[in-house]
């Protein structure tokens, strides 16, 4: 089967690092995005990986190693306004996404 | 640019009638849109996924009788809610994709519009 496994929820600190994981399993694989999701709203696209290394866009990075089913989404400098969900959606040979529930991250001042 | 609307943001309904929900592709010709529908503190869910001129392709348990997918046009797709009911009130949020040919960049990008909150009575 497909799956996706992230943490339900994280907690960080105002202008600390956080990383999320993001672990899958897809049937054929065509690359991995990220999408934030605030509350009440639509998910935004922020990155995607097709390649094994490290993606950089300004304070989000994003990291895939395609043998081990494994990305994370790093933010540096957390802001308040990245209080969100964070949605890790591998593409499989369908070229279709699989969600999963997402990672609901708390900023605290 | 990739910007998707959608229109109406919030409706609310009595049992038994149809809504419809557009999707448009405001600065860029989308080659596929898609319908997800999300309740509160679950996952995204596809209902399906419309290619302008042909059917839409529809996820399993999903009716495609009564959540009628119409894609007119490259920068339009709509999703008519035929007889809601008090259980079909959830978040309705479409995408569209847009193929990106860049060096590094994504292949095919969904962009998704604002959402529209149904609420039946």
């Amino acid at each position: 089967g497909q799956n996706i496994d992230q943490p339900t929820e994280m907690t960080a600190t105002e202008g600390a690092i956080v990383q999320i994981n993001c672990t899958y399993q897809t049937s054929g694989f065509n690359g991995l995005f990220w999408y934030q999701q605030h509350a009440g709203e639509a998910p935004t696209f922020l990155s995607y990986n097709v390649l094994d290394g490290l993606e950089e866009k300004g304070r989000f990075s994003s990291f895939l190693s395609r043998s081990k089913g494994y990305s994370y989404l790093l933010l540096k400098e957390l802001q308040m306004k990245d209080s969100a969900s964070y949605l890790c959606a591998p593409m499989d040979s369908n070229y279709q996404l699989i969600w999963g529930a997402g990672t609901k991250l708390i900023i605290k001042p | 640019g990739a910007v998707v609307s959608q229109h109406p943001s919030w409706v609310i309904c009595k049992s038994g009638t149809s809504v419809k929900i557009e999707c448009r592709s405001l600065d860029f010709q989308a080659t596929t849109m898609f319908w997800y529908r999300q309740f509160p503190k679950q996952s995204l869910m596809l209902m399906a996924t419309s290619n302008e001129g042909s059917k839409a392709t529809y996820e399993q348990g999903v009716e495609k009788d009564k959540f009628l997918i119409n894609h007119a046009s490259l920068t339009l797709s709509t999703l008519t809610v035929t007889s809601a009911h008090p259980e079909d009130s959830s978040f309705y949020i479409c995408s569209a994709s847009r193929e990106v040919r860049l060096a590094g960049g994504p292949g095919e990008t969904q962009y998704f519009g604002p959402g529209t909150r149904l609420l039946v009575l």
